[in-house]
């Protein structure tokens, strides 16, 4: 099973800023099956960004994502008040998905 | 535009077994693997397993090997997902989500179903 860690666990920023969320995996995961989700209280995850860097339909631009082999990274560029919240990195292998622990992105 | 609508919120003694169910609504399975996905109170996500509705064929995340059993009723565009010997660990929001085949992404989520495992 490939683990996917995540860091930091949690991040505090300002509006404004830009945001840089690590996930790095035991072993090296195809970009194809790499996707982070957003989450916030009381909701369903959203898929933000699935194939390492392919933004889901109606993710604003300030969304993006990168990396291969076992280092991925989301950035959210300019932060917005809505985009504190939590957000997981999540992978296929061999028929098995694993989620990262979550990095809790917060208001500084 | 599909949703998953999912079944109502349960409460369960410990020793026994929750059925949970998703039904696609605005659409069908068709293309598509269903997930299920639990979150307990204050932590993270984490998979059970998945079904190929079209098919039939379900695995599961080694956790959950022999406790928890995942059908679909493509008549209905209904999945399910079953949990045994219920402890109190058990206590979560259950969620199921459509799974893109070709990316492995859950691009649609069902509600949540909230299990309270409790004697």
């Amino acid at each position: 099973e490939i683990v996917l860690t995540q860091s930091p666990g949690t991040l505090s920023l300002s509006p404004g800023e830009r945001a840089t969320l690590s996930c790095r995996a035991s072993q090296n995961v195809s970009s194809s099956y790499l996707a982070w989700y957003q989450q916030k209280p009381g909701q369903a995850p959203r898929l933000l960004i699935y194939g390492a860097s392919s933004r889901a339909t109606g993710i604003p631009d300030r969304f993006s994502g990168s990396g291969s082999g076992t280092d991925f990274t989301l950035t959210i560029s300019r932060l917005e008040p809505e985009d504190f919240a939590v957000y997981y990195c999540q992978q296929y292998g061999s028929s098995l998905i694993t989620f990262g622990q979550g990095t809790r992105l917060e208001i500084k | 535009q599909v949703q998953l609508v999912q079944s109502g919120a349960e409460v369960k003694k410990p020793g026994s077994s929750v059925k949970v169910s998703c039904k696609a609504s605005g659409g069908t399975f068709s293309s598509y693997t269903i997930s299920w996905v639990r979150q307990a109170p204050g932590q993270g996500l984490e998979w059970m397993g998945r079904i190929i509705p079209i098919i039939g064929i379900a695995n599961y995340a080694q956790k959950f090997q022999g406790r928890v059993t995942i059908t679909a009723d493509k008549s209905t565009s209904t999945a399910y997902m079953e949990l045994s010997s219920l402890r109190s660990e058990d206590t979560a929001v259950y969620y199921c989500a459509r799974t893109v085949v070709v990316v492995a992404s859950m691009d649609v989520w069902g509600q949540g179903t909230t299990v309270t495992v409790s004697s």
